[in-house]
């Protein structure tokens, strides 16, 4: 199957530092992508939507200028968590929709812990 | 109240057990409906998706829709400690941008 991959899979920042995850669909091209965040034991969260060639989209709530996203190419997205703090340590997850087949892949994750 | 409702669990079961995980959603305009596993620590991997009312099967799993009732299953049969992880339901609708809405998931364990 198709597949989408996160990198890096696990980063430790500092809290103030900003910190920058990458989304790529690896076989399939993705005008738009998703981006998630988790708590533990909770469901996803969406937290925009990455478009290609355009601004993202964020849902309610979400801060624009503290996860800034880019969607460079067709095969990258990326979330950047600007000024890091303790309480933005989370899952993050990314997710792309096959342009052809009704399913959506999803990344493996970064977990992001700020200390 | 929530679009989509999902029993959280943990649901524990013993090897072997036919397993069933439910949804109900409020979103009448919902039309396709997936059902995602997600191992700790792990993304979630699509399990299966339909759009119709009724039973799509895939081995050991079959997805149940009923559209009137606006409720979602999922069985599995002859379940195996590697089932155990958080199923999540997810729903979309033609127009909706791709946009999926999830449940909350549930937490499953088969225990040998």
């Amino acid at each position: 199957g198709a597949v989408v991959s996160q990198h890096p899979s696990r980063v430790i920042c500092k809290s103030g530092t900003s910190v920058k995850i990458e989304c790529r669909s690896l076989d399939f091209q993705a005008t738009t992508m998703f981006w998630y965040r988790q708590f533990p034991k909770q469901s996803l969260m969406l937290m925009a939507t990455s478009n290609e060639g355009s601004k993202a989209t964020y849902e309610q709530g979400v801060e624009k200028d503290k996860f800034l996203i880019n969607h460079a190419s067709l095969t990258l997205s990326t979330l950047t968590v600007t000024s890091a703090h303790p309480e933005d340590s989370s899952f993050y997850i990314c997710s792309a929709p096959h342009p052809t087949v009704f399913e959506q892949y999803f990344g493996p994750g970064t977990r992001l812990t700020v200390t | 109240q929530k679009e989509v409702e999902q029993d959280p669990g943990p649901l524990s079961v013993p090897e072997g057990a036919i397993v069933s995980l439910n949804c109900t959603y409020s979103n009448s305009a919902f039309q396709y409906f997936m059902w995602y596993r997600q191992y700790s620590r792990k993304g979630p991997e699509l399990l299966m998706y339909t759009y119709s009312s009724g039973n799509k099967e895939d081995g050991r799993f079959t997805a149940q829709v009923d559209k009137s009732s606006k409720y979602i299953s999922l069985f599995i049969r002859d379940s195996q400690p590697s089932d155990s992880a958080t199923y999540l339901c997810a729903m979309t609708f033609t127009g909706g941008g791709n946009k999926l809405t999830f449940g909350t998931g549930t937490q499953l364990k088969v225990e040998l």
